[in-house]
C-alpha cells in the first residue's frame, strides 16, 4: 500500500542534542513537506520541497534543517537553536502545490 | 498574520443533529479550499474540497459552502455521528503558488 511513513512514532531528546525525524513516501509525490502541531496553534509550515536537492523555508524554519536527495525521503533535524521543540511534527506530500496533502502518522517529539 | 481563521476552537452537538464548522480567509488569492479531519496523535485525513469556482461540493454528509464575497466557507455534517469527533482543519491554498496554509482547527464532539 501506498503511503507516508514517519519515524519513530515518539522520540525524546536531551537539551543541546540534535535529533532527526525520518519521512519516507511511497506514493511517487514530487512535493513534501514539514508542519508542526502545538496546542491552540494548528499546523505551522517548517519546510517544502518540490523537487529532489532543492527545499524553502516556511513560516517557522529557525532551529530546523532538512535535506531532499531522493524523492522519497526528507528527513527533519531539530537542532539545538530550536528554543521549544517539543511538539507534534506531520510530514505530508503532494504530487504538486494544487492538490490535497496525504499525512504521515506523525512523530511527537519531547525534550526532556 | 493569520490568513485562515477558524475562530471557535470548539463545537459540541447532538448525534444526529447537523454540525456546522466555520472558516474565514483574509487573502484573496486563495482559490482552492480544503477540510481535514485529525484524531489525536494521528496524521489528518483529506474530508472535502471546493475550488472557488465553486460555491457548494457534497460528499455524502458532508458539504462544503464557499462565499467569495464574504471570504467565508463552512463544512457541514449532517447528521452527525460520534465517530465524527475530532479536530477539523481548514485549509487554504493560492493555486500553483504556494504550500496549504491551515486554520488552527476547531474540536468537534458528537455527544450521543
Amino acid at each position: 500500500d501506498g503511503g507516508i511513513t514517519q519515524s519513530p512514532k515518539y522520540l525524546f531528546r536531551k537539551e543541546g542534542q540534535n535529533v532527526t525525524l525520518s519521512c519516507e513516501q511511497n506514493l511517487n509525490h514530487d512535493a513534501m513537506y514539514w508542519y508542526r502541531q502545538d496546542p491552540g496553534q494548528g499546523l505551522r509550515l517548517i519546510y517544502y520541497s518540490q523537487i529532489v536537492n532543492d527545499f524553502q523555508k516556511g513560516d517557522i524554519a529557525e532551529g530546523y534543517s532538512v535535506s531532499r536527495e531522493k524523492k522519497e525521503s526528507f528527513p527533519l533535524t531539530v537542532t539545538s537553536a530550536q528554543k521549544n521543540p517539543t511538539a507534534f511534527y506531520l510530514c505530508a506530500s503532494n504530487t504538486g502545490f494544487n492538490y490535497g496533502y496525504t499525512f504521515g502518522s506523525g512523530t511527537r517529539l519531547t525534550v526532556v | 498574520d493569520q490568513q485562515v481563521k477558524q475562530n471557535s476552537p470548539s463545537l459540541s452537538v447532538q448525534e444526529g443533529r447537523i454540525s456546522i464548522l466555520n472558516c474565514d480567509y483574509t487573502n484573496s488569492m486563495f482559490d482552492y479550499f480544503l477540510w481535514y479531519k485529525k484524531y489525536p496523535a494521528e496524521g489528518p485525513t483529506f474530508l472535502i474540497s471546493i475550488s472557488s469556482i465553486k460555491d457548494k461540493n457534497e460528499d455524502g454528509r458532508f458539504t462544503v459552502f464557499l462565499n467569495k464575497s464574504a471570504k467565508h466557507l463552512s463544512l457541514h455534517i449532517v447528521p452527525s455521528q460520534p465517530g465524527d469527533s475530532a479536530v477539523y482543519f481548514c485549509a487554504a491554498s493560492h493555486e500553483g503558488n504556494t504550500p496549504l496554509v491551515f486554520g488552527k482547527g476547531t474540536r468537534l464532539s458528537v455527544i450521543a
